[in-house]
């Protein structure tokens, strides 16, 4: 759901493995959504995007799970790389306002 | 096709001054959106406006905050009176249109710092 001020969980992973990051989101009724990546001192980045119709969506490196029946979206990076390095953000889209995750801080160990 | 600018990059304001953000969309993109950030915390929604219309204002603070989206020039997110709580980084969004399917492209924001 929408970030509540909480401080960014950090995940951090060898460089070369693979790499998960969860979201919970907040309204059932979202049909659309996006996972972000952000790096320090830039705006944040579109990755990939998936629909509610859909509950698994590949790009390269790149997959988006979604379980609707419990409100749950996840981000999981391939061979990951020293330049995965960001924080990550899922969001959710029902109807006009995008709305983000708390974001997760991805560190990669060389 | 430049991406979405955003002005100033940097900007220090001291307390009781008042700061203006500015966000010129991608060309195309009709609807705007405002989040603010604090360091290491995630997005928050502030408000969404389309040309000469704010259509959301729900996460803007009620007194000292206001945005608008004229139908010639920049978004401007407008902050009068500014307190140190005020520092953060205020990202600017647009998109072609709303609604499902629609990505919204980010600027580099702006970071405000209250002196």
């Amino acid at each position: 759901g929408e970030s509540v001020g909480l401080h960014l969980p950090t995940l951090s992973v060898q460089e070369g493995d693979n790499s998960i990051i969860n979201c919970a989101y907040s309204n059932s009724a979202s049909d659309y959504f996006i996972w972000y990546k952000q790096e320090s001192g830039k705006g944040p980045q579109f990755i990939i995007d998936i629909r509610s119709n859909m509950d698994k969506r590949q790009g390269q490196r790149v997959t988006v799970l979604l379980n609707k029946t419990v409100k749950h979206l996840s981000l999981q990076i391939a061979a990951t790389q020293p330049g995965d390095s960001a924080v990550y953000f899922c969001a959710e889209t029902g109807g006009f306002k995008t709305i983000f995750g708390a974001g997760t801080r991805l560190f990669v160990k060389a | 096709n430049a991406g979405v600018m955003q002005n100033p990059r940097h900007l220090v304001r001291r307390r009781g001054q008042e700061a203006r953000l500015r966000c010129s969309p991608m060309k195309g993109h009709s609807h705007v959106y405002w989040y603010r950030q604090l360091p290491e915390e995630g997005l928050k929604f502030m408000v969404y406006l389309q040309k000469e219309n704010i259509i959301d204002e729900s996460g803007m603070p009620k007194e000292r905050f206001s945005a608008e989206f004229p139908k010639e020039g920049p978004s401007i997110l407008r902050i009068q009176q500014v307190v140190r709580g005020d520092s953060a980084a205020y990202f600017c969004a647009s998109s072609k249109q709303t609604g499902s399917d629609t990505e919204a492209f980010f600027g580099q924001g702006t970071r405000l710092t209250v002196v």
